[in-house]
């Protein structure tokens, strides 16, 4: 159980395009989903929580313009990176949650590449 | 703020015991741990909650003193199996569920 599934695994794209990533719990409801940024041999990076139905929460010196997440229903949320640069590329990682106190079940990972 | 984490490496052998410690300058409502092998999604551990406790599986145990704010992760007859990176993550008591902070890691190596 607790299935985390995020599309796609990885992406390589031209400057200025728009990225957008999907993560899905597959087999719960995710009352809280959150992204992560992590660069090689770094810990994660949490870039912002999201609750079903509500306003992402953005950690500091996170541009939410930049990227956009939408959490439509109990199973989905969505990252979009706009105007994307080389600067943007990394590793992107999503996590959900049932309930609080319970364990973040994470997604396999998008590895985005802008040339 | 983000939890500190020692060692920030440590290399075993097949069937030796390591301690991986976290301890935050908050107070703390939980403490989660996770291992990430390289190139894979983190997986979880453990996680435990405010009351100080213990937890186990197996060969690997944890515990939390909220007092101090900080938390052990114990394994035991170290396995190949084991190595990758430790991370725990913590959420602050001063507001729950929110501010979840993984700390830096603590990368692993079990040698045969």
């Amino acid at each position: 159980g607790a299935v985390v599934s995020q599309h796609p695994s990885w992406v390589i794209c031209k400057s200025g395009t728009s990225v957008k990533i999907e993560c899905r719990s597959l087999d719960f409801q995710a009352t809280t989903m959150f992204w992560y940024r992590q660069f090689p041999k770094q810990s994660l990076m949490l870039m912002a929580t999201s609750n079903e139905g509500s306003k992402a929460t953005y950690e500091q010196g996170v541009e939410k313009d930049k990227f956009l997440i939408n959490h439509a229903s109990l199973t989905l949320s969505t990252l979009t990176v706009t105007s994307a640069h080389p600067e943007d590329s990394s590793f992107y990682i999503c996590s959900a949650r049932a309930l609080d106190n319970q364990p973040q079940h994470f997604g396999d990972g998008t590895r985005l590449s802008i040339l | 703020q983000q939890p500190v984490q020692s060692p920030q490496a440590v290399i075993l052998r097949e069937g030796e015991d390591a301690v991986i410690n976290c301890s935050s300058s908050k107070a703390l409502y939980s403490v989660h741990w996770y291992r990430q092998k390289h190139g894979e999604a983190p997986v979880f551990l453990m996680i435990l909650l405010k009351g100080g406790e213990q937890k186990g599986h197996e060969k690997i145990s944890a515990s939390f003193n909220e007092k101090k704010q900080q938390s052990s992760l114990y394994l035991t007859a170290s396995q190949l199996s084991y190595s990758g990176t430790y991370f725990c993550g913590t959420e602050g008591a001063d507001n729950y569920g929110q501010n979840f902070v993984f700390g830096p890691g603590t990368r692993l190596s079990v040698l045969p």
